[in-house]
Order: C-alpha cells, then structure tokens, then sequence
C-alpha cells in the first residue's frame, strides 16, 4: 500500500529565507507527482507536476525534484514571502488516484 | 474556463438528513474524482469517473454514498442519512487521461460539511 510521508509536520521561518519541503514515499511505481498548495478553508492549488519520467520542474520560485528510486521529492522554495504561508501537500499518482501527506504548514513572518 | 467548480461552499444538514453536492470540471477534462478532507489530513480519494463510467470506489464510500456523472459532465455526490462522522470537506478534481499522458489534476474549492 502506498503511504506517503511529509517531514516537518510544521516550519516558520524569517521572510527571505530558502527552505525545502520533503515528501517520502513507499512504493516507487508512480505515474507521476503534483505539489499543491492549500490556504485555510480552501481548495487545492496545483504548483508543480512532475512526470515520473522527469527529474524536477520549475516555475518561478519553485523548484521541485523528483527521485523515483529513492521515493523522494523535495520542494525547495527561494526567497520566502509571507503570503507563501499556507499549506503544502504533496500527492503521488498511482494508477488512477491521488495518494497525499498529510501536508508541511508553513508559516514566513515579515 | 474557470476552473472546477463546487456548490454549495457550505452545508450545514441535521444527522440522518440527506445533502448532494455538485461539481463543475474543467470542460476538456475526461476524469472527474472526489477526495474528502477532514482537518489536519490530507485529502484521501473517494471515487473517480472516466467520462460518464464510474471506474473505481474507495473503501471509505459506505453504501449511504453514491455518486454520479450522466453524459460525462458536471457530476453529483450525495449522502444519505448522514452521521456526524461524515463531517469533512469535500473536494472535486479533474484532469485529462489519454494513452500515456496524465495531466496536472485541479480541484475545486470543496464543499464544506457540518453535519450536527
């Protein structure tokens, strides 16, 4: 059963700042691999899919790296503002459903 | 387009009342699926529909659960005789599944339920 694993739970961290978010997962046979971002009460907001053929993607502070052999992917996010402060999950495809972490809660201060 | 869209936002029903949310997908996108989220978890994955076909059910949709797409469009869940237990979000997803490509899934804003 594939379970994944979204370490740390929480982080804050001083506006400006560089961090990484990492996402574990148990089996390696993945179609492909979204991060999403989720404000309170809210919705699902896609950022970044990588194809289980890719190595990372990137969209203008993001950077997301996907190491299928290992299960692992980070999200590394540059120059931190404080309306990145929201939720981050991140969900493998695995045939046809989303398998999500429980999510990293960010929090930037000004 | 949009995006995905669900309603109601809200829905506040009595135990043992029925309710049925609609969702919206993205015009193009062939597969629809629901999640439900309750707080401090990750959305976990109900059911999905290749155009009008149910194609897989999660354990967790109990037989008080259906949903239903008619003509491959907007798609409707609803729940009967809810219990408090089914207080959750509820989120719609959609995206676009041909031969080897699967796109990004978008969702909808949830609809958010208090059964009390």
């Amino acid at each position: 059963k594939q379970e994944v694993t979204q370490i740390p739970a929480a982080l804050s961290v001083p506006e400006g700042e560089n961090l990484v978010l990492n996402c574990s997962f148990t089996d390696s046979a993945i179609y492909n691999l979204q991060w999403f971002r989720q404000d309170p009460g809210k919705g699902l907001t896609s950022l970044l899919l990588i194809q289980s053929s890719q190595r990372e993607q990137t969209s203008g502070r993001l950077n997301a790296s996907l190491d299928k052999s290992s299960g692992r992917s980070t999200l590394y996010i540059a120059a931190s503002q404080p309306g990145d402060s929201a939720t981050y999950l991140c969900a493998v495809r695995v045939r046809t459903a989303l398998i999500f972490g429980k999510g990293t809660t960010l929090s930037v201060s000004s | 387009d949009t995006g995905v869209s669900q309603n109601p936002r809200h829905k506040i029903t009595k135990r043992g009342q029925n309710v049925t949310f609609r969702c919206d997908p993205i015009s193009e996108h062939n597969r629809l699926y629901w999640y439900r989220q309750t707080l401090g978890q990750g959305p976990e994955f109900l059911t999905y529909f290749q155009n009008e076909a149910q194609l897989e059910k999660s354990r967790l949709l109990s037989d008080r659960f259906s949903a239903e797409r008619p003509k491959g469009s907007f798609s409707t869940l609803e729940i009967q005789r809810t219990e408090q237990g089914d207080s959750a979000m509820y989120l719609c997803a959609s995206s676009f599944r041909d031969r080897d490509l699967n796109t990004e899934a978008f969702f909808g804003q949830g609809t958010r339920l208090t059964v009390v």
